[in-house]
């Protein structure tokens, strides 16, 4: 089985504060993904990677910014959080690029305060 | 870009009653997801429909795509209490460098006893 794992379940951080969320893949997947999910609002792409060191932007990447030095690890970086960023960020990983079926992790629910 | 619709956003059945969650997409795809999330749980992948007239089916749920139509149908049949969870649809987006899965907002499922 794939299995996706999030360094934490649950954050409380403060306005101003950097945050690093950790995204970690089991199944040599090319491609890893990170969402941030709120009510009335499904899923929406923050940033992606189909590549070591490679990374484009999804459809809200302001605020945001993503690290990937190893094929299995895949980071979110708040570089200083805001109230406005409470929510839950599932990440999920997938074997290829194009289209394919995405496996997702538990998902972390931040709050910033 | 391609913009998913998903009806109705909640629905709440009774026990032993039968419905159907409505995907629309707004461009060409060949491929279309379902998945389920459990309250407070990640998302788990249910159906993936690939081909015009594809249909698939587990248990009480049946998932069936029309891509003439641009739309997948979630039917429940006899529905059950443990079927109570959120119903996303997500489809493949082929944007030249930036492929990806576009979800729609979800379907709140609450079946009553």
């Amino acid at each position: 089985d794939v299995k996706v794992t999030q360094s934490s379940r649950y954050l409380v951080k403060r306005t101003g504060e950097k945050v690093f969320l950790e995204c970690v893949q089991d199944m040599d997947h090319e491609n890893m993904f990170w969402y941030r999910q709120d009510p009335g609002l499904g899923l929406r792409l923050i940033y992606f990677s189909y590549d070591v060191k490679m990374k484009e932007k999804g459809d809200i990447p302001e605020g945001y910014s993503v690290s990937r030095e190893k094929k299995e690890r895949f980071s979110l970086i708040l570089e200083s959080a805001s109230t406005n960023q409470t929510s839950m960020y599932l990440c999920a990983s997938s074997l290829r690029r194009v289209g394919y079926e995405q496996y997702f992790g538990p998902g972390t629910r931040l709050t910033v305060t | 870009e391609l913009k998913v619709e998903q009806n109705p956003l909640f629905l709440s059945m009774q026990e032993g009653k039968n419905y159907t969650i409505y995907c629309n997409y707004s461009t060409t795809s060949d491929r279309l997801y379902w998945y389920r999330q459990d309250p407070g749980k990640s998302l788990e992948s249910l159906f993936v429909l690939l081909s015009n007239g594809a249909v698939k089916q587990e248990g009480r749920l049946m998932a069936s795509l029309d891509t003439k139509a641009r739309l997948s149908t979630l039917h429940i049949t006899a529905a059950v209490h443990d079927l109570s969870a959120t119903y996303f649809c997500a489809v493949a987006y082929y944007g030249g460098a930036t492929n990806k899965l576009i979800f729609g907002t979800g379907t709140l499922l609450a079946v009553q006893p």
